[in-house]
């Protein structure tokens, strides 16, 4: 069965580096997501995107974050100068065209030291 | 961005009983709905969609209520490997949009 997968699994940095968390939708998605879970807390989106571009974004998703689809398979989501509040598990989420289900990858536990 | 509200629980259920979930939304506009169970430091995954007319899966049956604005559901004949935290979701009504997640339930399924 297709699946979504992320990596890294575990990324540790320093506050103020930027990182760049990596995704790989299912291959025939359009549409993708980027979420955040702060541990002990609900799922949160952050951002989503479809044809190339963002289409919608959450207040939480401000400039110091971006995400791109580089090529025909990733989707990647860069925090440029990340805080110490930015560690959380981030998911990437994939749907298809003749869905509303999102299919969410394993995800990426970013702490920042 | 709206709300959805859930009981966190945790529920103790025996194995083998029936346990009923609930959930409401405030976004009048969320068009589609589902739950998702997570287990620890997992990510989520779909359990099912939620139609309007109900629907089955097996041991799990969920139900809609448009007008209350509500979401239930239920699980027949528990199992031990049901454990996990219940996750209530709609989106915000515009399509392929971002999910709004619930705090979820978290289920424990005891001996």
């Amino acid at each position: 069965e297709p699946e979504v997968t992320q990596t890294p699994s575990h990324q540790v940095t320093q506050m103020g580096q930027e990182v760049i968390l990596r995704c790989v939708p299912i291959s025939n998605h359009l549409y993708f997501y980027w979420y955040r879970q702060i541990l002990g807390q609900k799922v949160e989106f952050l951002v989503s995107f479809y044809n190339n571009e963002i289409s919608e974004k959450s207040e939480i998703f401000d400039d110091q974050f971006s995400v791109e689809r580089p090529d025909g398979s990733n989707f990647t989501l860069k925090i440029r100068s990340t805080k110490l509040e930015d560690s959380a598990m981030y998911f990437c989420a994939s749907q298809g065209q003749d869905t509303y289900e999102q299919y969410f990858g394993p995800g990426t536990r970013l702490t920042v030291t | 961005r709206k709300e959805v509200e859930q009981d966190p629980g945790p529920f103790n259920v025996p194995e083998g009983a029936t346990v009923a979930f609930n959930c409401t939304y405030s976004n009048s506009a969320s068009q589609s709905f589902f739950w998702y169970r997570q287990d620890c430091r997992k990510e989520p995954k779909l359990l099912m969609s939620v139609y309007s007319s109900g629907n089955e899966d097996g041991r799990f049956t969920a139900q809609l209520n448009r007008a209350s604005q509500y979401i239930s559901l239920l699980i027949r004949d528990s199992k031990l490997s049901d454990s996990a935290t219940y996750l209530c979701v709609v989106d915000s009504g515009g399509g392929a949009d971002g999910l709004t997640f619930g705090k979820g339930t978290h289920l424990i399924i005891q001996p």
